[in-house]
């Protein structure tokens, strides 16, 4: 079952603008992660966010992570055409199983 | 590029048939993870294997198998195949230290059409 709900489910933007995805979870976590699927091939790691960190930024990426409302957002500034893909969030819980559990994810359409 | 390689990138099989899918970790890491994706049920954990012992089992079916050998690669095998296994199935890999943060690499995903 799906651990987290993304929202929106799609989203299309001009090249340019900023991008934000959300993401809910239900349970304790880890840490949670976001990664990037273009369209039917692997995914890609994008960044990781541990449970006591609130912020973090990877380039033109920035996460934030309240685990009190158990929601993380990605922001993508400036976006380009080639970040059209879709984005998941993953959550990885305690203990020495490490399985992340993904949410729905959020379609990013760019356009030029 | 991850690291982590799967095989065959895309596999055609008939109902009742029986598979195996490959899978090489990234150089050094110890644990590996196999994930299925598919349209209804989205991205889901089957199994984890570290260091060549089964760590976790996720949304796995009995008529699916793995195993991890001690070359630290891993197969997964699906026997008696359904329509509604077609799907995309993925391996991760990761370092699995005890710190308990860490990224998981994913491999490009075997494609998986039953007919």
């Amino acid at each position: 079952s799906q651990q987290g709900e993304e929202d929106p489910q799609a989203l299309s933007i001009q090249e340019g603008e900023n991008a934000t995805m959300n993401c809910s979870y239900k349970t304790s976590i880890n840490n949670l992660q976001w990664y990037r699927q273009n369209s039917g091939r692997g995914l890609v790691h994008l960044i990781l966010i541990r449970s006591n960190e609130r912020e973090k930024h990877s380039g033109r990426l920035r996460v934030t992570l309240d685990t009190s409302k158990k929601s993380s957002s990605l922001l993508i500034t400036a976006s380009r055409a080639a970040d059209t893909a879709s984005y998941f969030c993953a959550t990885s819980g305690g203990g020495s199983a490490r399985q992340l559990t993904f949410g729905s994810g959020t379609q990013l359409t760019v356009l030029p | 590029d991850s690291g982590v390689t799967q095989t065959p990138k895309h596999l055609i099989t008939a109902t009742g048939q029986r598979v195996t899918l490959r899978c090489s970790p990234r150089s050094g890491d110890l644990s590996v993870y196999w994930y299925q994706q598919s349209l209804d049920q989205g991205l889901q954990f089957l199994i984890q294997y570290y260091n060549g012992e089964e760590r976790a089992k996720g949304n796995i079916l009995e008529r699916f198998s793995a195993q991890q050998f001690p070359d630290l690669h891993s197969e997964l095998n699906l026997s008696s195949l359904e329509l509604g296994d077609s799907a995309l199935y993925f391996c991760a890999s990761s370092v699995a230290s005890q710190g308990g943060y860490e990224t998981q690499y994913f491999g490009p995903g075997t494609r998986l059409l039953v007919l």
